[in-house]
């Protein structure tokens, strides 16, 4: 079964600084894909990023980049110049291509704070 | 385009009642998820179905618990005499039949469940 694990359940970081989230995963398919969520106060559930596992070059958008490692099986995210508005939990994510199988699967998440 | 849309947004009800979360998928989509998330922990899946089908409910607890999504009207998340521990926020997302990448993108707002 796959699992998702992120391992810092809680990180601070100055306003305009950067931060990386950790993610690991374990999977045994070649092809999947990742997601890291937002989840505010006001718990709606916000996509943030998504890579598939087929493309080696790591998506960005905006503020917003992950660092893909394949065969480490890790999956960061990197959000660049804090703002405090990014202040929020943060779930990296995984999703099998089998469309019979078409459940998410989410980390404990991991609580950002911004200070100002 | 509205959003996926859930009602309520919140529920209160005593041990032994029923409760019955509802969810209207975006325009055009014929596919939707629920997801539970306890306190301090991240989404887990409950269950996934397509019009008038369920087609995956492995996450679901096997008493107590049913889904529905009718042909016509939203789906229905039914939880019959609640207790204490199915106090939690209830996630439906959806997606249309021909983007596999939509489970990605489209949360409703959630409904906070409360037994008292």
């Amino acid at each position: 079964a796959q699992t998702v694990t992120q391992s810092q359940p809680e990180m601070s970081v100055q306003e305009a600084e950067t931060v990386t989230l950790s993610c690991t995963y374990d999977t045994s398919e070649s092809d999947y894909y990742l997601f890291w969520y937002k989840q505010p106060p006001s718990r709606q559930m916000i996509l943030v990023i998504r890579q598939e596992a087929y493309k080696q070059q790591n998506a960005t958008e905006n503020r917003f980049s992950v660092n893909f490692q394949k065969a480490a099986k890790s999956f960061s995210l990197k959000i660049s110049d804090s703002q405090l508005g990014d202040a929020a939990m943060y779930f990296c994510a995984y999703r099998s291509p089998n469309p019979r199988d078409d459940k998410i699967i989410f980390g404990k998440g991991t609580r950002l704070h911004i200070l100002p | 385009n509205a959003g996926v849309m859930q009602n309520p947004r919140h529920l209160v009800r005593r041990r032994g009642q029923e409760a019955r979360l509802r969810c209207s998928p975006m325009k055009g989509h014929s596919h939707v998820y629920w997801y539970r998330q306890l306190p301090e922990e991240g989404l887990k899946f409950m269950v996934y179905l397509q019009k008038e089908n369920i087609i995956d409910e492995s996450g679901m607890p096997k008493e107590r618990f049913s889904a529905e999504f009718p042909k016509e009207g939203p789906s229905i998340l039914r939880i019959q005499q609640v207790v204490r521990g199915d106090s939690a926020a209830y996630f439906c997302a959806s997606s249309p039949p021909w983007d596999l990448w939509a489970p990605g993108g489209f949360f409703g707002p959630g409904t906070r469940l409360t037994v008292l």
